[in-house]
């Protein structure tokens, strides 16, 4: 069971928008930490999409957005593409300096 | 550009102890910007953090793992390693090393991964 919990799968069309969610608490998210999402795709290592809640590495589209807010976070995703396939993850750490992952969440493009 | 690759046996014996190196190439392990990390993940499953080092040797270890973890530091090799002792089929995972940027605490570079099968 994560500390960090995500929707397991979500879908979308092509050229739609789509959202994932990050729930925390008051001792990690809530607590004024930072969000952080990779995306996973099949057979890969994870690579960093946005960090610090809501920046994005170079090279990385404007299609990827996040936000946080209280003690959860969201990445959406818009104008959805095929090769957006991937599972995607949170993370953020607590006061102890744990770093901790969402469970991850399955994004299927329909 | 900078590089990691994780290194060690394949295959562990269930009580015995699982011992990977990432080699960091391409820069180096001592900069006062980074610290270096493990996260494991079991096959099908979410990613799991193992624990993290500075250069000076300084470690932050997951509470869950923290009494069969030993994570330390080689600057002149620049390199870091991994031991995880008393294994058992559920230490079966890909583990990668990664690079872990202060203060903002997150993976910004990640090595491809090894999997270690634990099994007689």
């Amino acid at each position: 069971q994560s500390v960090l919990t995500q929707p397991p799968s979500v879908s979308g069309a092509p050229g739609q928008r789509v959202t994932i969610s990050c729930t925390g608490s008051s001792s990690n998210i809530g607590a004024g930490y930072d969000v952080h999402w990779y995306q996973q795709l099949p057979g890969t290592a994870p690579k960093l999409l946005i960090y610090g809640n809501s920046n994005r590495p170079s090279g990385v589209p404007d299609r990827f957005s996040g936000s946080k807010s209280g003690t959860s976070a969201s990445l959406a995703i818009t104008g959805l593409q095929a090769e957006d396939e991937a599972d995607y993850y949170c993370q953020s750490y607590d006061s102890s300096l744990s770093a901790m992952f969402g469970g991850g969440t399955k994004l299927t493009v329909l | 550009q900078l590089q990691l690759q994780e290194s060690g046996p394949g295959l562990v014996k269930p009580s015995e102890t699982l011992s990977l190196t990432c080699t960091v190439s391409g820069g180096s392990i001592s900069s006062s910007s980074y610290y270096w990390g493990w996260i494991r993940q079991p096959p099908g499953k979410g990613l799991e953090w193992i624990g993290s080092i500075y250069y000076s040797g300084s470690t932050y270890y997951n509470p869950s793992l923290k009494s069969r973890v030993t994570i330390s530091v080689d600057t002149s090799k620049n390199q870091f390693s991994l031991k995880l002792s008393s294994v058992t089929a559920a230490d079966t995972a890909v583990y990668y090393c990664a690079r872990l940027g202060v203060p903002r605490r997150y993976f910004d570079l990640w090595g491809r991964g090894t999997l270690v099968t634990v099994s007689s």
